[in-house]
């Protein structure tokens, strides 16, 4: 499809073990974003990569958050020892230029929801 | 506090009325602003996006703001049932790529 594509669309984990999440970002897109959305929140900002240069990763709340875009297409965003609180949907936002936000807006996936038993 | 605040509803107007949607801001350094629409279970997608101060209008939707009040608003003409969503700002400030978005507004219209 054209658009960002993200899997799984649902996952489901004990307290403890270790997730992957991974995105398709629109083909050609430079940036790629994750999120972070709570329920009945909006989304949080986690990381931002360029290509695959992760050039911000000021909203990962932990260090058992890691994302990772080893040749700057698909991105995996991996949470160890996962917790409850870690429950939420993750989108996968892409933009197609690494300048500034003029005319180059985010487009996002339908979003993983994990649920942390 | 949050850096955006945004009144979560839910906003129930009948099919046909103009529908006001409202975000207020702290930092003043935000210069993109984003409003973004989100069906249940579905990823955000982008409506409006202006740049400052200033209107903007597209189709049945116009953005306002006004930097100097610290204030932004979506603003939709004669609303229909598909309009039934959650309605999110979003900003950002120059020189940071991550967005900044509001917790929501969800709207209901009644047909």
């Amino acid at each position: 499809g054209a658009g960002v594509s993200q899997s799984p669309r649902y996952k489901v984990a004990k307290r403890g073990q270790d997730v992957a999440l991974r995105c398709d970002p629109i083909s050609g897109h430079v940036s790629l974003f994750w999120y972070q959305q709570a329920l009945g929140q909006g989304p949080e900002f986690l990381t931002y990569f360029q290509n695959e240069a992760q050039l911000d990763k000021s909203g990962l709340p932990s260090d058992r958050f890691f994302a990772e875009r080893p040749e700057g297409s698909v991105s995996t965003l991996k949470i160890q020892r996962t917790q409850q609180e870690d429950s939420a949907v993750y989108l996968c936002a892409s933009s197609s230029k690494g300048q500034s936000l003029s005319n180059q807006p985010q487009h996002f996936g339908d979003g993983t929801r994990l649920s942390i038993l | 506090q949050k850096e955006v605040e945004q009144d979560p509803g839910p906003l129930s107007v009948p099919e046909g009325a103009i529908v006001s949607l409202n975000c207020t801001y702290s930092n003043s350094a935000f210069q993109y602003f984003m409003w973004y629409r989100q069906y249940s279970r579905k990823g955000p997608e982008l409506l409006m996006y202006t740049y400052s101060s200033g209107n903007k209008e597209d189709g049945r939707f116009t953005a306002q703001v006004d930097k100097s009040s610290k204030y932004i608003s979506l603003f939709i003409r004669d609303s229909q049932p598909s309009d039934s969503a959650t309605y999110l700002c979003a900003m950002q400030h120059p020189g940071r790529r991550a967005l900044t978005f509001g917790s929501g507004t969800r709207l209901q219209v009644q047909p």
